[in-house]
């Protein structure tokens, strides 16, 4: 089983529009968890963080379930410059440095 | 959050062949890391680099293969060794901010390796 599993998309959205992302994660006691924003050709770059139950930044939403084991990740009124792929990232052990990274969710928003 | 930069942004190489890639920080910075993406799939960590001591690898992932650099705490280097086709990957080098209380990962834009 892969530590970090995402629907890979594409997920294909008009403008305004809502959207979810789910990922799943395999080890119960990761502590820390991210979301990464890849434009085509360019670098993750860091969107939020989710250390305890949720975290909101804007029209952002992340949601920790611990029980269940994943992290959604909420995009409300979608804009043109949210097209990118949402990658899912978890570090497994508290005070460790290595990171997995889910494949990515692809989103497009249409105009 | 720090600046990285990587040094080449891409290029293209000779089976055989060797290409350092270096990654400045513009602050100081404890852990340094190095991660491939490979076309279309996600980051896999290839190996941290601590300064003053050797750097850990990955499972898969050689110091004869990625030998790596950290001559200071600003600064990283990583030799992809013997190329060939199937090492035509992005690198990509990220540093360790503190946040909160929580450390977050920052990436550099990457250098774009094609090997012929």
């Amino acid at each position: 089983r892969k530590e970090v599993e995402q629907d890979p998309g594409p997920f294909n959205v008009p403008e305004g529009a809502t959207v979810a992302f789910n990922c799943t994660y395999s080890n119960s006691a990761s502590q820390s968890f991210f979301w990464y924003r890849q434009d085509c050709r360019k670098e993750p770059k860091l969107l939020m963080s989710v250390y305890s139950s949720g975290n909101e930044d804007g029209r952002f939403t992340a949601q920790l379930n611990r029980a269940s084991q994943y992290i959604s990740l909420l995009i409300r009124d979608s804009k043109l410059s949210d097209s990118a792929t949402y990658l899912c990232v978890v570090n497994p052990e508290t005070g460790a440095n290595n990171l997995f990274f889910g494949t990515g969710t692809r989103l497009t928003v249409i105009p | 959050s720090a600046v990285i930069s990587q040094k080449p942004s891409r290029d293209i190489c000779q089976r055989g062949t060797s290409l350092t890639i270096q990654c400045q920080v513009d602050s100081q910075v404890t852990m340094m890391f190095w991660y491939r993406q490979q076309p279309g799939q996600s980051l896999t960590l290839i190996a941290t680099a601590n300064q003053g001591s050797e750097a850990t690898y990955e499972s898969g992932f050689v110091i004869d293969k990625f030998p790596i650099s950290r001559p200071n705490l600003t600064f990283s280097t990583l030799t992809v060794s013997n190329m060939s086709p199937e090492d035509s990957s992005i690198y990509l080098c990220s540093v360790e901010d503190l946040s909160g209380g929580f450390y977050e990962q920052y990436f550099g834009p990457g250098t774009r390796l094609t090997v012929t």
